[in-house]
């Protein structure tokens, strides 16, 4: 199947500062891409749905102001997590589908853990 | 959003074929069934997917039935590393919100010795 990276695989940071994650789909453009987050032992919860060149749609609850997504090209999308608190610690995922073709599902990267201390 | 339910958990021995089974009874007629699985602290690994027809590729099979109400993932010989929680999705067409993926709760599959 289709690769799709995430950077960093874990991070840990400090209450109140601000966090960068990527999401590259390296062997594919993606014209959308997913963020989802996922407590332990629970399934994963869509935040937003981002398309190449426009804003994301953020799904009802998540404050957009908080979780910023930029999907300025077709093979990277990134969030970032701003003014970070220990309970925004959770693990991040990533989703991406293709722009055209018979490829109509999409692939996932491996995850972000992200540590709020 | 078509919701699906799935059996909480589910024991299979090793070598033996594993039915994990999913209804979808509000699926709309252009909507398709996606099966992912995720292993302990990983992304989701895409499985297969169909919309009227059974599938099947090299991972597993797909069986939906014809009033397309339920479907049944079906790994034939399944193994040790097939241990994970397996979603089953109705996916939300791409004309609306972009095709995205809702996951319910999954079926955690437990491959035994």
């Amino acid at each position: 199947g289709a690769v799709v990276s995430q950077h960093p695989s874990w991070v840990i940071c400090k209450s109140g500062t601000s966090v960068k994650i990527e999401c590259r789909s390296l062997d594919f453009q993606a014209t959308t891409m997913f963020w989802y987050r996922q407590f332990p032992k629970q399934s994963l919860m869509l935040m937003a749905t981002s398309n190449e060149g426009s804003k994301a749609t953020y799904e009802q609850g998540v404050e957009k102001d908080k979780f910023l997504i930029n999907h300025a090209s077709l093979t990277l999308s990134t969030l970032t997590v701003t003014s970070a608190h220990p309970e925004d610690s959770s693990f991040y995922i990533c989703s991406a589908r293709a722009v055209q073709g018979t490829m109509t599902e999409a692939f996932f990267g491996q995850g972000t853990r992200l540590t709020v201390v | 959003d078509a919701k699906t339910t799935q059996p909480t958990s589910m024991d299979c021995a090793e070598g033996r074929a594993a039915n994990l089974p999913c209804n979808h009874s509000t699926i709309s007629g252009n909507e398709y069934v996606y099966w992912y699985r995720q292993i302990h602290s990983q992304g989701p690994q895409y499985i297969i997917h169909g919309l009227k027809n059974n599938e099947t590729n090299e991972m597993a099979s797909l069986i939906i039935t014809e009033d397309r109400k339920s479907s049944t993932l079906i790994l034939p010989h399944a193994t040790l590393r097939d241990t994970a929680v397996y979603y089953c999705i109705v996916r939300v067409p791409f004309r609306r919100q972009g095709g995205k993926l809702i996951f319910g709760q999954g079926t955690e599959l437990s491959v035994k010795p």
